[in-house]
């Protein structure tokens, strides 16, 4: 799996737009881009993933760069209930001949501390 | 609601004592899987599960045992608990196919005296 790059910490203001970036100057053509989060001490949560095109859920966007080498997290409008840390995670598809075999492993790196401030 | 929920939150015992830390899963997922984290560590990889009676170890399996025998659980047995097991445990679920997220308890906060 391809090694990400991700600032240790950020700052935001409340009702602002907070941007993550990840650097993975690496991802191979197959490999996925995923975001969790660890609000302090509880179980890591899901947020996005793509492939290559730009991505939108309830929670965020996922900006990919047109070469794949890095990618953007948006939070459009961050509240103090997003402060905590976000993990940005490349990887193939389950099932990838590429995979480890079957063995869905995530491999969290240390992750941007997300500070929301009032 | 979709969850995977462990028991206990929070557990203090003592080294040597038997311990069982349960987890279970209401979505039908075929894979589960167990990883600690550490302060500067980050979540390493325990046991996995591919399915009922499935299992194999991950990256720190030492010391750890699971079961598989119904899909829906999954607990973490710790034999001889020794300090160095002392540590935030989360277990996770997902579909057998399908690039879909994966599913964390809430963790269990172990120590052991």
């Amino acid at each position: 799996d391809a090694k990400t790059t991700q600032p240790p910490s950020m700052d935001c203001a409340e009702g602002r737009a907070a941007n993550l970036p990840c650097n993975h100057s690496t991802i191979s053509g197959n490999e996925y881009v995923y975001w969790y989060r660890q609000i302090h001490s509880q179980g890591p949560q899901y947020i996005i993933h793509g492939l290559k095109n730009n991505e939108t859920n309830e929670m965020a966007s996922l900006i990919i760069t047109e070469d794949r080498k890095s990618s953007t997290l948006i939070l459009p409008h961050a509240t103090l209930r997003d402060t905590a840390v976000y993990y940005c995670i490349v990887r193939v598809a389950w099932g990838e001949p590429s995979s480890g075999g079957s063995n869905y492993k995530l491999t969290f790196g240390k992750g941007t501390l997300l500070t929301v401030n009032p | 609601e979709a969850q995977v929920t462990q028991n206990p939150r929070y557990l203090i015992t003592v080294t040597g004592k038997k311990l069982t830390v349960t987890c279970s899963q209401n979505m039908n997922h075929e894979y589960m899987s167990w990883y600690r984290q550490d302060p500067g560590l980050g979540l390493r990889q325990i046991y996995y599960s591919m399915n009922v009676e499935v299992t194999d170890k991950g990256d720190v399996p030492e010391g750890y045992k699971v079961s598989r025998k119904e899909k829906r659980n999954f607990p973490l047995i710790l034999e001889s608990p020794s300090p160095n097991q002392t540590s935030l445990y989360f277990c996770a679920s997902k579909p057998w196919k399908g690039n879909t997220e994966a599913f964390f308890g809430q963790g269990t906060r172990l120590t052991v005296v």
